[in-house]
């Protein structure tokens, strides 16, 4: 049982590259979510989940996208990056009684 | 709308004293309600939880917090601070989707 697997753990991204973040878990989870942390911010809301197939924006959705294909998956898809970009992104999990569940964070930096 | 607000970014009080950590929501159905530690450079770390039943929630590391309705809030209390403490703090809540307070800083002064 790993949890809650999120990859990769550091990235450096050009401005206007793209790139996915990874998340999978193991839990049967239908909830998931991702967020960004910045310092004074707390953890925004960017998009989130409550099942295969659905899909919601958070509080911070421009210039993210993400699908739900499989209750396991959720990925993040950086389309064109930018240094406003640059963050801590954190996926995770949850049922609906429960706490949730971090994948262990992505350090990204935009340059 | 589904809301949360931490009073106070930053926290500070002398080892030994009282921790009160403030949360209000909003929220048009019954929550779901968190509290959350971070250590630097770590991940979240849950604290406590309100789903239903009891309102007040005992949690790790002496820890509680109390679901009161009427006044929409989930205080975080601790009645006496250890040099560990010194962390930053969350409150969340959960009703369609789970979004977090803003974070409140605690410092433990010796």
């Amino acid at each position: 049982n790993a949890g809650v697997t999120q990859t990769p753990k550091f990235q450096v991204l050009k401005t206007g590259q793209s790139m996915t973040l990874q998340c999978a878990q193991d839990m049967n989870h239908e909830y998931m979510s991702w967020y960004r942390q910045d310092p004074g911010m707390g953890l925004r809301l960017i998009h989130y989940s409550v099942g295969a197939g659905i899909t919601d924006q958070g509080e911070v959705p421009n210039g993210y996208n993400v699908s739900r294909s499989t209750t396991e998956d959720f990925p993040l898809r950086l389309l064109s990056a930018a240094p406003s970009q640059t963050s801590v992104y954190f996926c995770a999990s949850k049922s609906w009684d429960t706490e949730a569940f971090f994948g262990q964070g992505t350090r990204l930096t935009v340059v | 709308a589904q809301s949360v607000t931490q009073l106070g970014s930053h926290v500070s009080v002398s080892e030994g004293a009282l921790v009160l950590l403030r949360c209000n929501y909003s929220s048009s159905v019954p929550p779901y309600l968190f509290w959350y530690v971070q250590y630097p450079n770590q991940g979240l770390q849950l604290l406590l939880k309100y789903t239903t039943g009891a309102t007040l929630v005992k949690g790790i590391n002496g820890f509680e917090a109390e679901f009161k309705k009427s006044e929409t809030s989930f205080h975080l209390t601790k009645p006496s601070a250890h040099m560990s403490d010194a962390a930053e703090y969350f409150c969340a809540v959960h009703t369609g989707k789970l979004i977090f307070g803003q974070g409140t800083t605690l410092q433990v002064k010796p």
